[in-house]
């Protein structure tokens, strides 16, 4: 079955320090695999998406995020956290199953920390 | 410029109710979705279309019932708005179904039944 797994409900950072969200997922198939961010009252926007290219992406925003196959992860990271980046982050997986079914994690709060 | 736009953003109504929302992308994509985001930010799929036609119907009470006049538009109708119904409701678009389609989305419309 496929799924995603979000590992931090929430996660805490000081502004200025590194950010580590971190995402696993489960897939019979090369899955696409994308993070997006929503920010209070907002829609979802899409920071970055992996489709079988370049296994580190690189996404808006300083974001980044690399597929590890053999760990079946896309954890997404940015080197230095900045206020604007608070808000509340979504794994998804994108597979094919019978038709192609897009999967979304429960979601991870970011705080950033002045 | 707008993307995908939805209306109304908010809407407060009472138990027995009935309302629509209303959702149009000017992206000239082929497929439309309707999520549901709870309280707990969790993003369930709805509905979707394509080029007009359903193509996924999740379990969703059948008071809930999606309109698509054209691939531009897919409006959603709730019939008897039950308590439980209270939730944000994400319109998106895609280019068409399938593996690595980005989705994008609208700013969500904030329903509270009453």
């Amino acid at each position: 079955a496929q799924s995603v797994t979000q590992l931090d409900s929430h996660v805490s950072v000081s502004e200025g320090t590194p950010v580590l969200l971190r995402c696993n997922y489960s897939s019979s198939y090369s899955p696409s695999l994308f993070w997006y961010v929503q920010h209070p009252n907002k829609g979802l926007q899409l920071l970055l998406k992996y489709t079988s290219a370049a296994t580190l992406v690189k996404g808006i925003n300083g974001f980044e995020a690399e597929f590890k196959k053999s760990e079946t992860s896309f954890h997404l990271t940015k080197p230095s956290a900045h206020m604007s980046d608070a808000a509340e982050y979504f794994c998804v997986v994108s597979t094919p199953r019978g038709g192609f079914k897009t999967i979304f994690g429960a979601g991870t709060r970011l705080f950033v920390k002045a | 410029d707008t993307a995908v736009s939805q209306t109304p953003k908010y809407l407060v109504t009472q138990m027995g109710n009935d309302k629509s929302i209303k959702c149009e992308q000017n992206l000239g994509h082929d497929t439309m979705y309707w999520y549901k985001q709870d309280s707990k930010k969790f993003l369930k799929i709805m509905f979707s279309y394509n080029n007009k036609e359903l193509i996924i119907n999740e379990t969703v009470p059948n008071r809930f019932s999606p309109k698509s006049p054209d691939k531009a538009h897919l409006n959603l109708h709730i019939n008897s708005l039950e308590l439980g119904d209270s939730a944000v409701y994400f319109c998106a678009s895609s280019p068409r179904t399938g593996e690595g389609n980005t989705i994008y989305f609208g700013e969500g419309s904030w329903l509270t039944v009453v």
